[in-house]
């Protein structure tokens, strides 16, 4: 298995730009979850999803973040518009049995200028 | 809530014991991970805990108490590739971290 696979992995744009951040779950697990990580606040999770339904999204900061889950094989995390304060690193991660944890993709890391 | 809890950093030598210790206050429990991360790599998993006690698993291992809010990771014979970040989580599917312990081994 090719592992979570996160596109792209490093991201520049400008205040004001939509951005979308893609990720494709490992095959089989049933849940899907879009974290954020800096320096200051650590891993925050934004939004999980069983099932491809949306379940939790407490963890999103504000309406210029949305997230989708079309299918078993697909999501998508979008920005717009995007401030500098949205500069982070965003992790994808999959999982089915907790027993074996969840798996994280290599990451987008996006830089808003 | 969630509230999880770890030292920053520690430090420790090359073939040593570490233990890293970590307290939480969660709601609906469902389990105890810790995963590993070094610099600009994605988290990965290293052990999972729902039961008390001690699950061993080669140089690493994992302890929890439910009654006491309590984990720790304990990494044996250290090596200088050990050196990363150490991440604890709870929570139920909705797992919380902890702001991590940077462990630095030394020769």
């Amino acid at each position: 298995d090719a592992g979570v696979i996160q596109s792209p992995r490093h991201e520049v744009t400008e205040m004001g730009q939509e951005v979308t951040l893609r990720c494709k779950p490992i095959s089989g697990h049933d849940y899907l979850f879009w974290y954020r990580q800096t320096m200051m606040r650590g891993l925050e999770l934004l939004i999980y999803f069983n099932n491809n339904v949306p379940i939790d999204d407490s963890g999103m900061p504000e309406d210029r973040f949305s997230a989708k889950m079309p299918n078993a094989s697909f999501s998508t995390l979008k920005i717009q518009p995007s401030e500098p304060r949205d500069s982070a690193v965003y992790f994808c991660a999959s999982g089915g049995d907790s027993y074996y944890g969840y798996t994280f993709g290599s990451g987008t890391r996006l830089t808003v200028v | 809530g969630q509230n999880i809890d770890q030292p920053t950093e520690m430090t420790a030598t090359e073939g040593a014991i570490v233990q890293i210790n970590c307290t939480y206050q969660t709601s609906g429990f469902n389990g105890l991970f810790w995963y590993q991360q070094h610099a600009g790599e994605a988290p990965t998993f290293l052990s999972y805990n729902v039961l008390d006690g001690l699950e061993e698993k080669g140089r690493f291992s994992s302890f929890l108490s439910r009654s006491k809010g309590y984990s720790y990771l304990l990494l044996k014979e250290l090596q200088m590739k050990d050196s990363a970040s150490y991440l604890c989580a709870g929570g139920g599917n909705k797992l919380t971290f902890g702001t991590g312990t940077q462990l630095k081994v030394e020769l």
